[in-house]
């Protein structure tokens, strides 16, 4: 199992720019998330998948739209990219199920926008 | 809504060194409680949970013990080694609506010298 797969691992965009961040899971988990990170913030939720064609959003939504047409994928797009929005970005997955289903994260994609 | 507090750090020991991070939550429900590690360029993964209370997780090394009366989860080690440095992360599993939501503290960075 590859486990969580995000694409890529750096990304360097101009104010303005768009991009897609890919993540994929080989786990058959219903529910995949997306999260940032930042310094002294901890990790933020932007959106979130309970299951295909089903997205919703978390704290930090705006300047970001998802789609789940998959139960394996689930990319983040950044519509018109911001020096706010770099940071570093993680997808991670878990089964469906009680409070203490473990999440699975992928190795995360850092992003800097000039 | 739920919210973890935890120290952001960071935090030096000497190898050998006895470790605690504290952490404390706030939760409407019953959550279950985890502390995940992040070592450097990585992304996160599990080092150990607890699901109701007096519970103890433990892994590594590495425990800590779910104290309902006084809403914590402390993690603590024995003996530290320069291997254990990295960022930990304390968080809280919850139902929010039909969602399991994630709630993640700050992340604590320990740094332990030989």
């Amino acid at each position: 199992n590859a486990g969580v797969t995000q694409t890529p691992k750096f990304q360097v965009l101009k104010t303005g720019q768009s991009m897609t961040l890919q993540c994929a899971q080989d786990m058959n988990h219903e529910y995949m998330s997306w999260y940032r990170q930042d310094p002294g913030m901890g990790l933020r939720l932007i959106h979130y998948s309970v299951g295909a064609g089903i997205t919703d959003q978390g704290e930090v939504p705006n300047g970001y739209n998802v789609s789940r047409s998959t139960t394996e994928d689930f990319p983040l797009r950044l519509l018109s990219a911001a020096p706010s929005q770099t940071s570093v970005y993680f997808c991670a997955s878990r089964r469906r199920g009680p409070p203490q289903e473990t999440q699975y994260f992928g190795p995360g994609t850092r992003l800097l926008v000039l | 809504g739920n919210s973890v507090t935890q120290m952001e750090g960071p935090v030096t020991l000497s190898e050998e060194a006895f470790l605690t991070i504290n952490c404390t939550y706030t939760a409407t429900g019953y959550p279950s409680l985890f502390w995940y590690v992040q070592y450097p360029g990585e992304g996160l993964q599990l080092l150990l949970k607890a699901t109701k209370a007096d519970d103890k997780g433990s892994n590594k090394g590495f425990e800590a013990t779910y104290r309902k009366e006084t809403t914590s989860f402390h993690l603590e080690k024995g003996s530290v080694q320069v291997s254990d440095s990295a960022v930990y992360f304390c968080a809280l599993s919850d139902r929010d609506g039909g969602y399991q939501k994630v709630t993640f503290g700050i992340g604590t960075k320990l740094q332990v010298i030989p």
